[in-house]
């Protein structure tokens, strides 16, 4: 089976570019996070969605950064103007979203270096 | 709110030796425990997982971790570490009335000298 698609698996910009992260859930899966790990403040969750609808983006730094997920098998989070600050690993995991085994596969992440 | 605590930033062993990573949560009501592993330039894989019954918990390469609910800890341990078990290991929890929403620890990392 395949695991949690994400691309490109390295990106590497400029200052003030727009950067575009996507992510394919496992087939099935309703649930969909997108996390940043950085050395200084370890894994943090951005935002998830459930069955397609936000549910908490309390973790969305700022408005340069949105997320949308247009159906089950497709997300996207964008960073319009990129900051050498943005420079980090960004994760997607997924779930399937009962209640009792909400267990969080992850992509193999996407390295984002902002120069 | 929720939160996750791993008591050790960094921890070196030699390998055979026995391994306990402590994961401490502050959430009041019934939770969900994992651990995850993250090899060097990897993804998190998930290594076990607690959601009811039997405390201790047994998961994938002789890991296994106990639920103490009386002392909010879930502590990890492996009673032979190997060279090739060198990797950053994170607790998160899910507190039954966050949904889907998991807190990660800010993980240990564990180097294993051959």
């Amino acid at each position: 089976d395949a695991g949690v698609i994400q691309s490109p698996r390295h990106e590497v910009t400029e200052m003030g570019q727009e950067v575009t992260l996507r992510c394919k859930p496992i087939s099935g899966h309703n649930s969909l996070f997108w996390y940043r790990q950085t050395m200084m403040r370890g894994l943090e969750l951005l935002i998830y969605f459930n069955n397609n609808v936000p549910i908490d983006d309390s973790g969305m730094p700022e408005d340069r950064f949105s997320a949308k997920m247009p159906n089950a098998s497709f997300s996207t989070l964008k960073i319009q103007p990129s900051e050498p600050r943005d420079s980090a690993v960004y994760f997607c995991a997924s779930s399937l979203g009962t209640t009792a085994l909400p267990t969080q596969y992850f992509g193999p992440g996407t390295r984002l270096l902002v120069l | 709110a929720q939160s996750v605590s791993q008591h050790n930033h960094h921890v070196i062993l030699s390998e055979a030796a026995s391994l306990e990573l402590g994961c401490n949560y502050s959430y009041g009501g019934t939770v969900n425990l994992f651990w995850y592993v993250q090899y060097p330039g990897q993804h998190l894989q998930l290594l076990l997982k607690y959601f009811s019954g039997d405390p201790l918990v047994k998961g994938i390469k002789g890991f296994e971790a106990e639920f103490i609910k009386s002392k909010f800890s879930f502590n990890l341990r492996k009673p032979s570490v190997q060279w090739s078990d060198t990797a950053e290991y994170f607790c998160a929890v899910n507190g039954h009335n966050y949904g889907q929403n998991f807190v990660f620890g800010p993980g240990t990392r564990l180097s294993v000298l051959p």
